[in-house]
């Protein structure tokens, strides 16, 4: 069992859609990631939220839109997505944001987009 | 920014021998040095870390050492099992206050055990 939940599992999108990935932690951890995965790839940080407001944006297209609505909850808004964006998305969560505190990874969303 | 190299890329074992993955790291800053599991279609999953006040840390048949000297890092798995194969992921940070904490990931080795 994973201590970070995301959903959906699966998302298959056009490039004309809008969608969203959600991601719920319930360990009072005060950080959260968004990292994107390419296959044979390690993960790579698009965004850290650190006591709900954005800390790291890794220079990351405005089609994706991160939010942080409450201290558990992180989404991350999809629009007009490039097939290259096609990519395993990872959320994570940390007691805070100094690097004392693991990460722990959510099973994923598995992204296409046609 | 922080460069970290991992080798090998694939490693091939016989169950129960050993295996070493290796990973060097370009900032002297960095303090701290996880390893990753990543098993085919699921989430990378901390398997041990160190950090660099410490030469050596062990759980069970895992274990990792740091040469801050050299500033490389190693994990070593013994008496190997086909449930260890996987793809595992070296990675360094430092903590700079919590204003720009990152995590560099090593390009990962996919381990394969077999039976």
């Amino acid at each position: 069992d994973t201590e970070v939940t995301q959903t959906p599992k699966h998302l298959v999108m056009g490039m004309t859609n809008k969608k969203s990935l959600k991601c719920e932690q319930h360990m009072g951890h005060r950080a959260m990631y968004w990292y994107k995965q390419k296959a044979k790839k390690p993960p790579e940080l698009m965004f850290v939220y650190s006591y709900e407001k954005l800390s790291i944006n890794e220079s990351v297209p405005s089609r994706f839109s991160p939010e942080c609505p409450n201290s558990s909850l992180l989404n991350l808004h999809l629009h007009a997505l490039q097939p290259e964006d096609s990519a395993l998305y990872l959320c994570a969560s940390s007691q805070d944001k100094g690097a004392n505190s693991p990460l722990h990874f959510g099973n994923g969303t598995r992204l296409t987009v046609t | 920014g922080e460069n970290v190299e991992q080798h090998p890329s694939t490693l091939s074992v016989q169950e129960g021998d050993s295996a070493v993955i290796k990973c060097t790291y370009s900032d002297s800053a960095s303090n701290y040095f996880p390893w990753y599991k990543q098993e085919l279609g699921k989430r990378p999953q901390l398997i041990i870390d160190i950090r660099s006040n410490v030469g050596e840390k062990k759980d069970q048949r895992i274990a990792v050492t740091l040469n801050k000297t050299a500033k490389h890092f190693s994990l070593h798995i013994t008496e190997t099992q086909p449930e260890d194969s996987a793809v595992y992921f070296c990675a360094a940070s430092k903590d700079s206050g919590g204003s720009n904490y990152k995590l560099t990931f090593g390009k990962g080795t996919l381990l394969t055990v077999n039976p």
